[in-house]
This record gives C-alpha cells, structure tokens and sequence, in this order.
C-alpha cells in the first residue's frame, strides 16, 4: 500500500514569490495535516482538513493557506514568501478510528523549500 | 515556555546500553501522547503511544506521570539501528485532538 506522497520534493524560490506544494495522503484517509519543520527547530503545527473543510490552523500568518480537495489530496500554499520559510513541509494523513481519541498520523516525506 | 520540553542530547551510548529519554509538557489538558522517531533527513514514524498505565513494545517502555507532566521512554539493549531523533509528542489540549504538539527532539547515538 502506497504511503503519502508529496511533491515537488525540492522547491527553491525567490523572496515574494508564491510556493505551492501538494500532498496525497494514504488511500481511505480522510484528514490531512502540514507541519513545517524549520532547521532546529521542532515540528510546527500549519493546517488540518478534514473532508474538505478546515479544522484547525496553527499560529502562522495568512500568507500560508491551503485546500483539502474532493479525492482528499491537498495543496498548501505559501504566498509572499520570507526567507524564514525555509524548511522541511511535511504532510501526513489520518483515518478516523471509533472510539480513539487522536488518530494516528502518517507522514510523507516531505518538501524541502528554499527560499532565497 | 515550550509547550512540550526535551532535553536535545546527543545521547552516546554503546551497543545493548539501557537508554531512558524524558519529555515535560505544560498543558495539563493534554489528552494523547506518543513518541515518535524519526532518522535524519526522513520523515517522523510513530514509534509508540504512551498511556497513563505504562506499556512495552519490546525494547521500548514507555511511561506517563500525568500529575508530573512527564513521558519517558526506555531503550533497553541499544542497537546500532536505533540511532535517530525521538520526538516526544502530545494532542488534545489546545486545538483538538488531532494538533499534534511536537517537541523538539532528542538524538540518539548508539556506538559499537
């Protein structure tokens, strides 16, 4: 069974231009997560979808949005982009389990964006 | 304050050394709580969840003091294969179940 896929695998772009990256997640999952793991640092919490909707947002700025499409793949986006944004993206999936309280989250081997 | 704290190491031990690796975690609604590893350069793999009672998955031991705030994570008889960064992880308080709050991590050594 395939894991989650992402790509591009490496992006390299400009201060102010937009970056766009995509995730599949594992066949039958229904959320996706994005993380961003800057060098150093530990992994931070972007964005979750769920069936197409938003539920949760980390504590990043409007710039980075993303979408949860109907066959559950997802795009994140980074607009205006800061030299800061450099780092590992990474994406995972998860299926809702019955009765478990946090599912467990599988992740893809990431984006590494350079922004320069 | 980070909501989740490691100590960062390099731990350095040899092969078969009994390693134990501690987490803090500020938020005393956190609900859920695992660790992770994950090898240079790849992506986070769940290793184990860690509930209040304790629980073992061969070599692993893991263990949760909820009135502390504290998760452990015992590695007996060390292998070379087990050379990684192990990221304590906790969900469920602020954000819903499914944030993940990662801590930064703590690297792990195992010499011949």
């Amino acid at each position: 069974e395939a894991g989650v896929t992402q790509s591009p695998t490496h992006l390299i772009k400009t201060r102010g231009q937009q970056a766009t990256l995509r995730c599949s997640p594992i066949s039958g999952h229904t959320s996706v997560y994005w993380y961003q793991q800057a060098l150093g640092l530990g992994l931070q919490f972007l964005l979750w979808y769920d069936e197409g909707e938003e539920r949760n947002r980390g504590n990043f700025p409007p710039r980075f949005s993303g979408r949860q499409f109907p066959n559950y793949s997802s795009e994140l986006n980074v607009n205006a982009l800061e030299l800061e944004d450099s780092a590992l993206y990474l994406c995972a999936s998860s299926l809702a389990i019955t009765g478990r309280l946090t599912d467990t989250q599988y992740f893809g081997p990431g984006t590494r964006l350079t922004v320069l | 304050r980070k909501e989740v704290e490691q100590d960062p190491g390099p731990f350095n031990v040899p092969e078969g050394a009994t390693v134990a690796f501690n987490c803090t975690y500020s938020n005393s609604a956190s609900q859920s709580f695992f660790w992770y590893r994950q090898d240079c350069r790849k992506e986070p793999k769940l290793l184990m969840s860690v509930y209040s009672s304790g629980n073992e998955d061969g070599r692993f031991t893991a263990q949760l003091n909820r009135a502390s705030q504290y998760i452990s994570l015992l590695i007996r008889d060390s292998k070379l294969s087990d050379s990684a960064t192990y990221l304590c992880v906790v969900a469920g308080a602020s954000g819903g179940y499914n944030k993940l709050i990662f801590g930064a991590g703590t690297r792990l050594a195992v010499h011949p």
